[in-house]
């Protein structure tokens, strides 16, 4: 059974730092492509950012408001996706959801986390 | 950005009628090997998203057969034969080929 299971949530100032983690389960991790996805309060998805495999170049893409400042990278060895956020701001405020392309070479949409993390950027 | 742009909105539906959502999308998403890049998420209630319909018209394991995708290059339509109480929900359309990934503003069916 596929799962993604997302922690590292919490509370945070303006200006901090926090990193999620996404650990997956029943797939391949290292062949997936994995992305983070997030929603703020009573919002629409909004995508974060994706990595590739290591076959495809681990290459990171990410959206223009979180460039510069958040970092994806995986670990193969544990199967974990995570998200390293830096100089954070109010507007990050928002679920942060991970999603997997478990077969990018045949492409069969994402599959997402259970509940996703809760990120609260408050002063 | 690619955008895409979401009809209705707001959907309310009486159970056991049909129901239709469209997706716009202001770039083509017609890629090179011959496949459309659209995908159908639901989020119900309290819930992440999750798959629905993938490259267009593609259900995914385990979504019921009264949901089905259509169309090609920069128009979409989902469609749920006849509604149910389970179907409520946001309903997103999103484009897999194009970076960044972007979805629709999302649709809200709820039962009449």
């Amino acid at each position: 059974d596929v799962q993604l299971v997302e922690s590292g949530g919490g509370f945070i100032k303006p200006g901090g730092s926090l990193r999620l983690s996404c650990a997956v389960s029943g797939f391949t991790f290292s062949d997936a492509w994995m992305s983070w996805v997030r929603q703020a309060p009573g919002k629409g998805l909004e995508w974060v950012g994706r990595v590739k495999s290591k076959t495809d170049g681990e290459t990171v893409d990410y959206a223009a408001p979180v460039k510069g400042r958040f970092t994806i990278f995986r670990d193969d060895s544990q199967s974990t996706l995570y998200l390293e956020m830096n100089s954070l701001k109010t507007e990050d405020t928002a679920v942060y959801y991970c999603t997997a392309i478990i077969t990018p070479d045949d492409y069969a949409g994402e599959r997402w986390g259970g509940q996703g993390t809760l990120v609260t950027v408050s002063s | 950005d690619t955008v895409m742009t979401q009809s209705p909105l707001s959907l309310p539906v009486t159970p056991g009628e049909p129901a239709s959502i469209s997706c716009k999308s202001s770039e083509s998403l017609l890629r090179f090997n011959g496949y459309t890049y659209l995908d159908w998420y639901l989020q119900r209630p309290g819930q992440s998203p999750q798959l629905l319909i993938y490259l267009v018209s593609n259900r995914a394991s385990g979504v019921p057969d009264r949901f089905s995708g259509s169309g090609s290059g920069t128009d979409f339509t989902l469609e749920i034969s006849r509604v149910e109480a389970e179907d409520v929900g946001v309903y997103y359309c999103m484009q897999a080929l194009h970076t960044p990934r972007t979805f629709g503003q999302g649709t809200k069916l709820e039962i009449k």
